[in-house]
């Protein structure tokens, strides 16, 4: 069964820089996974941050950013701001199955 | 804008079907992709399936034998069936729309909370 970890929790001060990473169990996450990055707020619906890598919607903010990086897909927020609290949710593909990771919950303090 | 809506029982029986529908506006639903998502309480989201506007669908390995995705292009809907219940598919249930088979779900519903109870 395919697992996609990322960390459990991290921490940023405001205005601060930090990337939340994506790993696969089948081996390094490349473009073919065709990574995508979800946010959530609690009571709410996931919220859709970055698509095929690092793709932004419309409504995705500057500051956000995603990229592939030593091997996993990676989610990188600078310049972080109280709002960004949240958890954050990678998807990958694996050929027609999509699969998530465990979520990361972030705290801006 | 597209939005979208879940409806169907918050309430099912342990070894019954749950079937929910999501209707779609703003938009058509012959085109893209179609999907459903869910959340038990408290954990992670999993990737339920998705339909494509043709009919061609693909579902999660873990829940294949027990899930159908289905179109009512007329109604501008589609819905999902999950058979044999169990506590374990207690969970908030999204649909969302997929742009491509290659993207993730732009657009998500608010979610429907279905308990799975006897």
């Amino acid at each position: 069964q395919t697992v996609v970890t990322q960390e459990p929790s991290l921490t940023v001060s405001p205005g601060g820089t930090v990337t939340l990473t994506c790993a696969s169990s089948t081996g390094a996450v490349t473009s073919g996974y065709y990574p995508n990055w979800f946010q959530q707020k609690p009571g709410q619906a996931p919220r859709a941050l970055i698509y095929s890598t690092s793709n932004k919607h419309s409504w995705t903010p500057a500051r956000l950013s995603g990229s592939l990086l030593g091997g996993k897909a990676a989610l990188t927020l600078s310049g972080v701001q109280p709002e960004d609290e949240a958890e954050y949710y990678c998807l990958l593909y694996y050929g027609g199955v999509w699969v998530f990771g465990g979520g990361t919950k972030l705290t801006v303090l | 804008q597209v939005q979208l809506q879940e409806s169907g029982p918050g309430l099912v029986k342990p070894s019954e079907t749950l079937s929910l529908t999501c209707t779609v506006s703003g938009g058509s639903i012959s085109s893209y992709y179609w999907s459903w998502i869910r959340q038990p309480p408290g954990k992670g989201l999993e990737w339920i399936g998705y339909i494509y506007y043709s009919g061609s669908s693909n579902y999660n390995p873990s829940l294949k034998s027990r899930v159908t995705i289905s179109l009512d292009t007329s109604k501008n809907q589609f819905s999902l069936r999950l058979t044999s219940v169990t506590a374990a598919d207690t969970a908030v249930y999204y649909c969302a729309r997929q742009p491509t088979v290659h993207s993730g779900s732009d657009f998500w519903g608010q979610g429907t909370l279905v308990t799975v109870s006897s």
